[in-house]
Order: C-alpha cells, then sequence, then structure tokens
C-alpha cells in the first residue's frame, strides 16, 4: 500500500542535542512538507520542497534544518538553536495537482527532557 | 495575524443533527481551500476541498459552502454520527501561486458528537 511513513513515533531529547525526524513516501509525490503542531494551534509549515535537491523555508523555519537528496526521503533535523522543540511534528506530500490535498504521516511526538 | 480563522474551538452536536464548522479568511489570494479531519495522535486526513469557482461542493453526508465576498466557508455534516468527533481544520492555499508552497490552517474546531 502506498503512504508516508514518519519515525519514530515518540522521541525523546535532551537539551542541547540535535534530532532527526524521518519522513519517507511512496507514493512518487514531488512535494514534501513539514508541519508543527502544538496545542491550541493549528499547524504551521516548518520546511517544503517541491523537487529534489530544493527545499524552501516556511513560516516557523529558525532552528530546524532539512535536506532532499531522494524523492522518497525528506529529513528534518531539530537542532539545539530551536528554543521550543517539544511538540507534535507532521510529513506531509502531495501530486503537482492539489485538489486531492495533501497526504499526512501519523506524526512524531518529540519532548525535550 | 492569522489568515486562516476557525474561531470555535469546539462545537458539540447530537448523533443524528446537522454539524455546521465554520472558517473565516482574510487572504484574498487564496483560492483552494481543504478540511481535514484529525484524530489525536493521527496525522490529518483530507475530507473535501472547493476552489474558488465554485460556491458548493458535496461529497456524501459532507458539504462545503463557501462566500467569497465574506471571504467564509463553512463544513456541513449531515447526519452526524459518532465517528465524526474528531479535530477538523481549515485550509486554504493559493493555486494561483503554484500551490504547492504549503497549505495555511486555521487552529481546528474539535467537533464532539453525542449519543
Amino acid at each position: 500500500d502506498g503512504g508516508i511513513t514518519q519515525s519514530p513515533k515518540y522521541l525523546f531529547r535532551k537539551e542541547g542535542q540535535n534530532v532527526t525526524l524521518s519522513c519517507e513516501q511512496n507514493l512518487n509525490h514531488d512535494a514534501m512538507y513539514w508541519y508543527r503542531q502544538d496545542p491550541g494551534q493549528g499547524l504551521r509549515l516548518i520546511y517544503y520542497s517541491q523537487i529534489v535537491n530544493d527545499f524552501q523555508k516556511g513560516d516557523i523555519a529558525e532552528g530546524y534544518s532539512v535536506s532532499r537528496e531522494k524523492k522518497e526521503s525528506f529529513p528534518l533535523t531539530v537542532t539545539s538553536a530551536q528554543k521550543n522543540p517539544t511538540a507534535f511534528y507532521l510529513c506531509a506530500s502531495s501530486t503537482n495537482n492539489p485538489w486531492y490535498g495533501y497526504t499526512f504521516g501519523s506524526g512524531t511526538r518529540l519532548t525535550v527532557v | 495575524d492569522q489568515q486562516v480563522k476557525q474561531n470555535s474551538p469546539s462545537l458539540s452536536v447530537q448523533e443524528g443533527r446537522i454539524s455546521i464548522l465554520n472558517c473565516d479568511y482574510t487572504n484574498s489570494m487564496f483560492d483552494y481551500f481543504l478540511w481535514y479531519k484529525k484524530y489525536p495522535a493521527e496525522g490529518p486526513t483530507f475530507l473535501i476541498s472547493i476552489s474558488s469557482i465554485k460556491d458548493k461542493n458535496e461529497d456524501g453526508r459532507f458539504t462545503v459552502f463557501l462566500n467569497k465576498s465574506a471571504k467564509h466557508l463553512s463544513l456541513h455534516i449531515v447526519p452526524s454520527q459518532p465517528g465524526d468527533s474528531a479535530v477538523y481544520f481549515c485550509a486554504a492555499s493559493s493555486l494561483g501561486g503554484g500551490g504547492a508552497d504549503g497549505l495555511t490552517f486555521g487552529k481546528g474546531t474539535h467537533l464532539i458528537i453525542q449519543p
């Protein structure tokens, strides 16, 4: 079955450490996205990529980095510069026709301890 | 400044009745709107969408209405079922800008269907 997989589901990080969240899709989608969800907040865009080897900052990119070396993969690194990293992170992908919306992964909950 | 607003954090509706979820937007460049449904600890799932050339789109029990002059859209669920209990996000994009530069989401409305 085609889909989008995020791992791990839960992640704990010590303050000052970098951590990488994985996102893989086998839907042959060109575009991929990272969103962050905080309690009482909507989904806020961190980074997006429309094509391999290219990506753009979203609304809240500070303290995050991404890479897009393969069409299927769009990992997100939460760096120590991110002041408030505890959140629920969602990865999504889409075709160039947005009529059908995005396909989201099941999310990774990151907690800084 | 929020460009997509869902002013009701929660909504309680009796099973079998109509659920109406509202969404307002401020960016006049938005021309494509979607609704997503989200259960706890899961990713959102796409529900229904509408482009600005239409004022209504229907899919089974779900209908989305768009009022461009008021910059308002609403999602109607008829009849409401227990499985509809979830958080509903309204999202918007500008297809004129390619559409693949990310959706702008509202904060969500938690719909609770009561038996």
